[in-house]
């Protein structure tokens, strides 16, 4: 099956410090990837979608400036939180779409996520 | 706009014991349906899918039957096992390919 990573898996920062996640499809390309924040015992809330070489597009209520987007390659997406402080303390998520058309080209693939914890 | 109802938990239930989760959807056209599984302290996993109306996707167990004359689509799985015990995400994707998803639902199993 299709496999998604993510690294780092989890993060202790300092206030004020930024943090970069990276988003992985290992053996498939990925023409879009998103990403998710998941509050505990919450669900996941889509923050963005990033289509591989254009910018990212964030959903409402997400600061573009705080959480930066990079999609450089079909197997890389990055996710930069800037200037980090404790209320982003977070599990982040990305999944990843395939490069196939079709409807069997709607599923996405989730990496392991990342815990992020701002001090 | 496009949603996914799921029953709420927590629920807890006994091994081998009957887990049903409930799980309805709001679309426009006809959207891709979805049930996802997160254990503790991990992602989430696809457990299962169905594309069309009246498809079963099924996997370790647990079956899901697409039903678009009650835009449901119930999990079920007959005789559960304490290795089962996680969060499960109803969810959809309608043709914009956003992922909608529920609000997750907690089941214990006790040994």
């Amino acid at each position: 099956g299709a496999v998604v990573s993510q690294h780092p898996s989890r993060v202790i920062c300092k206030s004020g410090t930024s943090v970069k996640i990276e988003c992985r499809s290992l053996d498939f390309q990925a023409t879009t990837m998103f990403w998710y924040r998941q509050f505990p015992k919450k669900s996941l809330m889509l923050m963005a979608t990033s289509n591989e070489g254009s910018k990212a597009t964030y959903e409402q209520g997400v600061e573009k400036d705080k959480f930066l987007i990079n999609h450089a390659s079909l197997t890389l997406s990055t996710l930069t939180v800037t200037s980090a402080h404790p209320e982003d303390s977070s599990f982040y998520i990305c999944s990843a779409r395939a490069l196939t058309s079709g409807r069997a080209g709607n599923e996405q693939f989730f990496g392991p996520g990342t815990r992020l914890t701002v001090l | 706009g496009d949603s996914v109802t799921q029953m709420e938990g927590p629920v807890t239930l006994s091994e081998e014991a009957f887990l049903t989760i409930n799980c309805t959807y709001t679309a426009t056209g006809y959207p891709s349906l979805f049930w996802y599984v997160q254990y503790p302290g991990e992602g989430l996993q696809l457990l299962l899918k169905a594309t069309k109306a009246d498809d079963k996707g099924s996997n370790k167990g647990f079956e899901a039957t697409y039903r678009k004359e009650t835009t449901s689509f119930h999990l079920e799985k007959g005789s559960v096992q304490v290795s089962d015990s996680a969060v499960y995400f109803c969810a959809l994707i309608p043709n914009d390919y956003k992922l909608s998803f529920g609000a997750g639902t907690t089941v214990t199993v006790r040994a």
